[in-house]
């Protein structure tokens, strides 16, 4: 089975600093992997995605992750944050399941920036 | 703004009431999907409908009944809901190999 797992649920950073939030999946297969972010009441937005190619993406507001198929990983980094960074962080697969594709998300981490 | 349509915004319903949320993409996807968002949970996958055929159906109660008249748009239609089901509901859609699209959501209370 595909699975995804955010190994943090919260991750409190202060203003400037850089954060990485952890994504580990799990698949026989290969897949297309995602991060997405949501801002409260709002729906979730894509921040960046692996489909091929380079193991490195960059996205939208300055994040960026790495794909490492060795450790199943797709961390999500950003070098310095800024207080409208806090929100919610998805990370998610889109693989074959039952022959059909579908997009499976990790449980979320929550980041909250500090002054 | 993602190309995904969702409405109502907000819903606000009785344990009797009959109500329909609705989910509308002109983006050519032909994946369409219902996600369940409730306070700290995580993302619930309701429904998936590729090329208009329902491909998936987690286990949700018949009081949830999606309906996919064509590919460009999903409905959910609810009926004697539970306070429990108040959430955010999310629409999403999706080429066969791509990012999936989101709505806004529609923020559901049952009364």
């Amino acid at each position: 089975a595909q699975s995804v797992t955010q190994l943090d649920s919260q991750v409190p950073v202060f203003e400037e600093a850089p954060v990485e939030l952890r994504c580990n999946y799990s698949s026989s297969v290969s897949v297309y992997l995602f991060w997405y972010v949501q801002y409260p009441n709002q729906g979730l937005q894509l921040l960046l995605k692996y489909l091929s190619g380079s193991t490195l993406v960059k996205g939208i507001n300055g994040f960026e992750a790495e794909f490492n198929k060795s450790q199943t990983s797709f961390h999500l980094r950003k070098p310095s944050v800024h207080i409208s960074d806090t929100a919610e962080y998805f990370c998610a697969l889109l693989g074959p399941i039952q022959g059909a594709q579908k997009l499976v998300f990790g449980q979320g981490t929550r980041l909250t920036i500090n002054p | 703004e993602t190309g995904v349509t969702q409405t109502p915004r907000h819903l606000v319903m009785g344990m009797t009431n009959k109500k329909s949320l609705k989910c509308e993409q002109h983006l050519g996807h032909n994946a369409m999907y219902w996600y369940k968002q409730s306070a700290k949970k995580p993302l619930e996958l309701m429904f998936v409908y590729n090329f208009k055929e329902q491909t998936e159906n987690n286990s949700v109660p018949s009081r949830f009944s999606p309906e996919c008249p064509n590919s460009s748009h999903l409905f959910l239609h609810l009926h004697t809901l539970q306070p429990e089901d108040s959430a955010l509901y999310l629409c999403a859609s999706s080429q066969e190999v791509g990012e999936a699209f989101f709505g806004q959501g529609t923020r559901l209370t049952v009364v």
